[in-house]
């Protein structure tokens, strides 16, 4: 079983939509949750990070993290064609050797179409 | 600033040949780490470095891989020998001191053929 799962999509949605995207972790020492977003033939970009549980809002974002479901989730409000890209969800334990190393999902592949 | 970046873009090389992969981290950043994401497959973590020092290196698949951080500045991975499976792409990042926030490369994408 993976750490971390993520329905890799394709999920394609019309231009103006609210997107939803989730992972599904097994290890509850995870504290630190990020979502990145990946274009086509570019590296990961940090689009927000989350330590522990509660939500985070950054303009048309929202990072929620639910601790004791192991669930966590990105929403993307009035979603642009500019939206279209791999979205990767990651965790990372707190303290000692392991401090900084990102545990992966699959990844996202999101398209929004005109 | 110069964010992470990462040499070559693209390599194709044979297996059984050697290749370089080079990651200059951003300035000032100590930790520096290696992922690889092979074809249909997660991004997984190969090792961290802090400054020159190797922090973790869990995630380093087989001695075929050797990672290098000179002066705690660039870093390189070798490959050597190359095999079939080593396709896919390696990113590099890096981050402050005690901070998850990680930046990465480009990443360069290795073709063994």
């Amino acid at each position: 079983q993976k750490e971390v799962e993520q329905d890799p999509g394709p999920l394609s949605v019309p231009e103006g939509a609210i997107v939803s995207l989730n992972c599904t972790y097994s290890n509850s020492a995870f504290q630190y949750f990020m979502w990145y977003r990946q274009y086509s033939r570019k590296g990961p970009e940090l689009l927000m990070y989350t330590y522990s549980s509660g939500n985070k809002e950054d303009g048309r974002f929202t990072a929620q993290v639910d601790k004791s479901s192991k669930y966590i989730s990105l929403f993307i409000r009035d979603s642009q064609p500019s939206d279209s890209a791999t979205y990767l969800c990651a965790m990372s334990f707190v303290g000692g050797t392991s401090y900084g190393k990102l545990t992966f999902g699959q990844g996202t592949i999101l398209t929004v179409h005109p | 600033e110069a964010g992470v970046t990462q040499f070559p873009s693209h390599s194709v090389i044979e297996k059984g040949q050697t290749v370089t992969l080079r990651c200059d981290p951003i300035s000032g950043h100590d930790n520096l780490y290696w992922y690889r994401r092979v074809m249909g497959k997660e991004i997984k973590f190969l090792l961290h470095f802090v400054k020159e020092s190797k922090q973790d290196e869990s995630g380093m698949p087989n001695n075929r891989f050797l990672a290098e951080r000179t002066g705690g500045t660039y870093s390189t991975l070798k490959v050597q020998p190359a095999e079939l499976e080593d396709s896919g792409v390696y990113f590099c990042a890096s981050s402050q001191v005690r901070t998850t926030e990680a930046f990465f490369g480009q990443g360069t994408r290795l073709t063994v053929v």
